[in-house]
This record gives structure tokens, C-alpha cells and sequence, in this order.
């Protein structure tokens, strides 16, 4: 069964440094998600994207973030200057046009220090 | 804008016994309504789901039932094993291309 794939698993960063994860979708899936979960707290919705454009960004999802789809088969976000508060897990998820599930990937740990 | 709330935050129960968690949701938009079973450190995993055109929907152990009018719905496990020992999130959106807005989980214990 096709999966949803991230890498790196954990990253750690200083505070004030680029990070960028990246995901690949299942590979005839049209929308893609960045999710993320600060420990022992629920998922958040960051950001949706479709047509190779922002379908929906959150108030977390502020100048610092963006998101990218280089090619065909990569989706990946890019933290400009990270903050101790952007620790996190973050998960990438992909959605077909035949169901509602979005499928998550096994998520980035993301430490700033 | 969207909020979903989930009930209880922690449930601890009984091998063998029955588990309900509940949510509410605020938008009468929301047409779908995911649960996602999530171990430490891992991803949600979809268990089961319902569209807001179905009241009732079971999957074995697993049943989940909608309310539209209240805006409510409710997990159900039924025979707990200790594999179900996790935390269960709920979760609503409204379109299929739509983020989906997570409840804030419940810790599921299952003793033995």
C-alpha cells in the first residue's frame, strides 16, 4: 500500500537557523497538508496545498513558513528562522480526489535549541 | 472559525469493557468526521470515519455514531484489548480538498 514518506525523522536546529522537511505524497494525490503537533497537544492545521498553489494557511503558518513543491514527486516546508517555540512534530499529509481521508506521513520531530 | 471539542481528556477502563469518547463540533458545514488512533510517537492512523449522511457506522470493535441536529459524535470500542491503549483523536472538515480541525485527544488506558 503506497504511504506517505518524510525525511528527516528528527532535526535538530539552533534557534534562528533554516530548516527545510521534506515529504513526498502518494504519488496520484492532488492536495497536500503540513500539520503540526507541539508534544502532547493535538494536531494543527498549517497549511493545504493544491495546483501548485496555497489553498489554505492558518495564523500559525506566518512569514516564516512556506512551502514548496520543487518537482513532481517532493512537497517540502521550509522554516525560515526557527524559534524555540516552532518544536514541534510536524506531519505532511496527501489527499486523492476519490475519498476524504488524508493519508499523514510518519512525521519530522523538529528540536530548536 | 471550525472548533472541535472532545470529552474526556483521559479514560482509563477495564480490559474487556466498553470505551465512548465524545465530541462536539461548531460548524454545521462539517460533512465529515475522521478518528484517528495515535501511539506515541507515531502517526495519526485513520480507524474509522462518517459523513454527515450517515447516523451510525461500525467497523468490528469500532463504531462511531453522528448526531447532525446536536453537532455531536461519539466513539465507541467495544471489548477493549490492551492494544487499544493509545490516544484517539476526532476530528471534522467540511470539503474533501478541506484541513481537517483535530480535537484535543483523549488518553485511552486499558488495565488490566
Amino acid at each position: 500500500e503506497p504511504e506517505v514518506t518524510q525525511t528527516p525523522s528528527h532535526q535538530v536546529t539552533q534557534m534562528g537557523q533554516e530548516v527545510i522537511l521534506r515529504c513526498v505524497p502518494i504519488s496520484n494525490h492532488l492536495y497536500f497538508y503540513w500539520y503540526r503537533q507541539i508534544l502532547g497537544q493535538k494536531v494543527e492545521f498549517l497549511v493545504s496545498f493544491y495546483n501548485n498553489e496555497i489553498s489554505e494557511k492558518s495564523e500559525i503558518f506566518d512569514d516564516q513558513f512556506s512551502v514548496e513543491r520543487p518537482d513532481g514527486s517532493n512537497f517540502t516546508l521550509k522554516i525560515r528562522s526557527t524559534k524555540l517555540e516552532d518544536s514541534a512534530m510536524y506531519f505532511c499529509a496527501s489527499g486523492g480526489t476519490t475519498s476524504y481521508e488524508q493519508y499523514f506521513g510518519p512525521g519530522t520531530r523538529l528540536t530548536v535549541t | 472559525g471550525e472548533n472541535v471539542e472532545q470529552h474526556p481528556s483521559t479514560l482509563s477502563v477495564q480490559e474487556g469493557d466498553s470505551a465512548v469518547i465524545k465530541c462536539t463540533y461548531s460548524d454545521s458545514a462539517s460533512n465529515y468526521f475522521p478518528w484517528y488512533k495515535q501511539e506515541l510517537g507515531k502517526r495519526p492512523q485513520l480507524i474509522i470515519d462518517i459523513r454527515s449522511n450517515v447516523g451510525e457506522k461500525k467497523d468490528q470493535r469500532i463504531a462511531v455514531t453522528l448526531n447532525k441536529t446536536a453537532k455531536h459524535f461519539s466513539l465507541h470500542i467495544t471489548e477493549t484489548q490492551p492494544e487499544d491503549s493509545a490516544v484517539y483523536f476526532c476530528a471534522a472538515t467540511m470539503n474533501r480538498d478541506d484541513k481537517i480541525i483535530f480535537g484535543k485527544g483523549t488518553r485511552l488506558h486499558i488495565l488490566p
